[in-house]
């Protein structure tokens, strides 16, 4: 089946600093992939997503990169701010087919913590 | 535009009592419906699952159930809740055959 496996946290960073949130995944067929990000008390809000391989996703100076060939998604940023702290979960949409079409599988979630 | 609608946002139930929760999708038709929960901040285990009116798939045995009486409507029950109940419940939609879901602002789950 599918599955998601993203670094463990949760990471600390300070202002300004680059971050990576490694994402992995394992799926049949052509999926497409996702980062959401939930802010403390609040739902999970869509940060970027890639269709197809190669492709590059883009939100808020976030970035990830489709990349087929080593089946990841990890998430970067330049330089992350104190606002950027929250929870990030990586996802994938199952392609296949079927009443499960676009059933999204997550990671288990990275936990961020940005300090001034 | 589509939006998604989630209530209560907090609730504390003593054990044993009933549990309604409630999910309502504006601006879109026959969409795909999902309910999580999600324990100690982090990880999100899908509980159920609905592609339309009546159609309910269920991802773990537990002491839950969902219904969806109208196309847009998604309840989340329990008979007699238990302690380990407790969670942030959220809600999400997806549009047939697109992708990605939209999650409402979730539903904070005690049970004293």
């Amino acid at each position: 089946g599918n599955s998601v496996t993203q670094m463990e946290g949760p990471v600390t960073l300070s202002e300004e600093a680059f971050l990576t949130i490694n994402c992995t995944y394992t799926a049949t067929g052509y999926p497409s992939l996702f980062w959401y990000v939930q802010y403390p008390g609040e739902g999970l809000q869509l940060l970027l997503k890639a269709t197809k391989a190669d492709d590059k996703g883009s939100n808020k100076g976030f970035e990830a990169t489709y990349r087929k060939e080593t089946t990841s998604f990890h998430l970067e940023k330049g330089s992350v701010q104190v606002s950027d702290s929250a929870v990030y979960f990586c996802a994938l949409s199952d392609n296949a087919g079927g009443t499960s079409y676009g059933k999204l599988t997550f990671g288990q979630g990275t936990i961020l913590t940005v300090h001034p | 535009s589509q939006t998604i609608h989630q209530w209560p946002a907090t609730l504390v139930q003593p054990v044993g009592s009933p549990l309604s929760l409630e999910c309502t999708v504006e601006g879109t038709s026959n969409p795909n419906l999902y309910w999580y929960r999600q324990a100690a901040g982090r990880g999100l285990q899908l509980l159920f699952y609905s592609v339309g009116i009546g159609q309910i798939s269920s991802e773990v045995p537990q002491n839950l159930s969902a219904s969806r009486p109208q196309d847009r409507q998604f309840i989340l029950s329990s008979k007699k809740l238990l302690l380990s109940d407790s969670g942030f419940y959220l809600c999400a939609w997806s549009a047939y055959r697109a992708e990605g879901y939209t999650f409402g602002s979730g539903t904070r789950l005690t049970v004293v």
